[in-house]
């Protein structure tokens, strides 16, 4: 099953856009990480935050959390052609599961 | 690019076989853990090993089993496969007992089933 579930499935921007995905969850958790993906092939891991850190940048890279409401979201700001790609959320339940929970994905085109 | 490599990078079957996928951790790592993703789908947790021990598992039949060897590789096994196996397999690496902190994935074996 999946924990968490990706908001826009899909996202058309334009390069030099800001695009944001938001993701939902439903359990506690001890981490909240966002993973992207290139033509189905392998995932890479982009940038990690723990249930007590709010917001965490890397780059053009922004992530936040909110663990009230169970929600977390990435910026991609100045995006550019090459961010185009599936972005996935993934959450370490707080449950002693030693498994990452990933959700359906946004898929996001930057349009040149 | 991460240090995971996995092979062989697409295979063929037919209903009823069975298939081995390995997988190559990152140097250092001594976790790897076994996702399995459907076209369109997230990826879906099949189960961990850590140091050569499961150490964790998913959702998925008995007919899905693994092995990790002492240089921390791992192998996954399907017995009598189905149509629904069909799917991009993936392995992940990382160096921690919990397995949940960063994971390097590798680039994935395409898994078709006729």
């Amino acid at each position: 099953s999946q924990q968490g579930e990706e908001d826009p499935q899909a996202l058309s921007i334009q390069e030099g856009e800001n695009a944001t995905m938001n993701c939902s969850y439903k359990t506690s958790i001890n981490n909240l990480q966002w993973y992207r993906q290139n033509s189905g092939r392998g995932l890479v891991h982009l940038i990690l935050i723990r249930s007590n850190e709010r917001e965490k940048h890397s780059g053009r890279l922004r992530v936040t959390l909110d663990t009230s409401k169970k929600s977390s979201s990435l910026l991609i700001t100045a995006s550019r052609a090459a961010d185009t790609a599936s972005y996935f959320c993934a959450t370490d339940q707080n449950t002693g599961r030693r498994a990452l929970t990933f959700g359906s994905g946004t898929r996001l085109q930057v349009q040149p | 690019e991460t240090g995971v490599t996995q092979s062989p990078t697409h295979l063929i079957k037919t209903r009823g076989q069975q298939v081995t996928l390995r997988c190559s951790s990152q140097s250092g790592h001594n976790t790897v853990s076994w996702y399995q993703q459907a076209l369109g789908q997230g990826p879906q947790f099949i189960f961990q090993y850590y140091r050569e021990e499961e150490n964790g598992r998913g959702n998925f039949p008995p007919r899905f089993s693994g092995l990790q060897f002492p240089n921390y590789s791992s192998e996954l096994n399907v017995n009598a496969l189905e149509l629904d196996d069909s799917a991009l397999y993936l392995c992940a690496s990382s160096f921690s007992a919990r397995g949940t902190d960063t994971q390097y994935f590798g680039p994935g074996t395409r898994l078709t089933v006729l």
